[in-house]
């Protein structure tokens, strides 16, 4: 149990399109789901925190209008990447929290490799 | 704050010797500690968890950390590496985020290699 789907897990795009990744718990119910970013060799960077039905809370830096996050349902959260350009271009991984309080336990999905050319 | 640190970025090991990769908590309160693995172009994978109790966990894959209080550690261990162990590893610590939600905080990541 416990698993974290994202699609597509690969994409490249043309500078100045707009990319959607989807992220979706595929056996539990999430009340929160977590986007993050990764560079080669580095940590994850955490974005921002969905909770279903209300707006995501960026971190500092993240700008928001830029990484549009829509969490429409308990088992379901989006990230569009709008107006891509080449410095977008990264690894992003969504995780996702079971409704029920687990001590903060989170579920990653397999990660999102966006190429923006 | 809640932080952990990974203080090697890289740990080489030959197949079939024991590994130990590192890290060191600050946390205020009981900590709550996670060990996370990746495999190249993966998403992250969990490995183990201390909330309370023994001091030594058990995992998936073979691995285990001891929990130490007085160093504030929680080393991840293996007694006997495998090749196919080669990846990144993240040690974790939860950070209260305000509004009930907690966010995890990672560690820079330790680049195990083991050679055949």
């Amino acid at each position: 149990g416990a698993v974290v789907s994202q699609h597509p897990s690969w994409v490249i795009c043309k500078s100045g399109t707009s990319v959607k990744i989807e992220c979706r718990s595929l056996d539990f119910q999430a009340t929160t789901m977590f986007w993050y970013r990764q560079f080669p060799k580095q940590s994850l960077m955490l974005m921002a925190t969905s909770n279903e039905g209300s707006k995501a809370t960026y971190e500092q830096g993240v700008e928001k209008d830029k990484f549009l996050i829509n969490h429409a349902s308990l088992t379901l959260s989006t990230l569009t990447v709008t107006s891509a350009h080449p410095e977008d271009s990264s690894f992003y991984i969504c995780s996702a929290r079971p409704k029920r309080e687990d001590y903060n336990e989170q579920f990653f999905g397999p990660g999102t490799r966006l190429t923006v050319l | 704050a809640q932080s952990v640190a990974q203080p090697e970025d890289q740990v080489n090991v030959a197949e079939g010797n024991p590994l130990t990769v590192k890290c060191t908590y600050s946390v205020s309160g009981n900590p709550y500690l996670f060990w996370y693995v990746q495999y190249p172009n993966r998403g992250l994978q969990f490995l183990l968890k201390y909330i309370t109790g023994d001091n030594l966990v058990k995992g998936s894959y073979g691995f285990e950390a001891e929990f130490n209080k007085s160093q504030t550690s929680f080393h991840l261990k293996k007694p006997s590496a495998l090749v196919s162990d080669s990846a990144l590893y993240f040690c974790a610590v939860p950070a209260y985020s305000g509004a009930g939600s907690y966010q995890l905080t990672f560690g820079k990541g330790t680049k195990l290699s083991v050679i055949p």
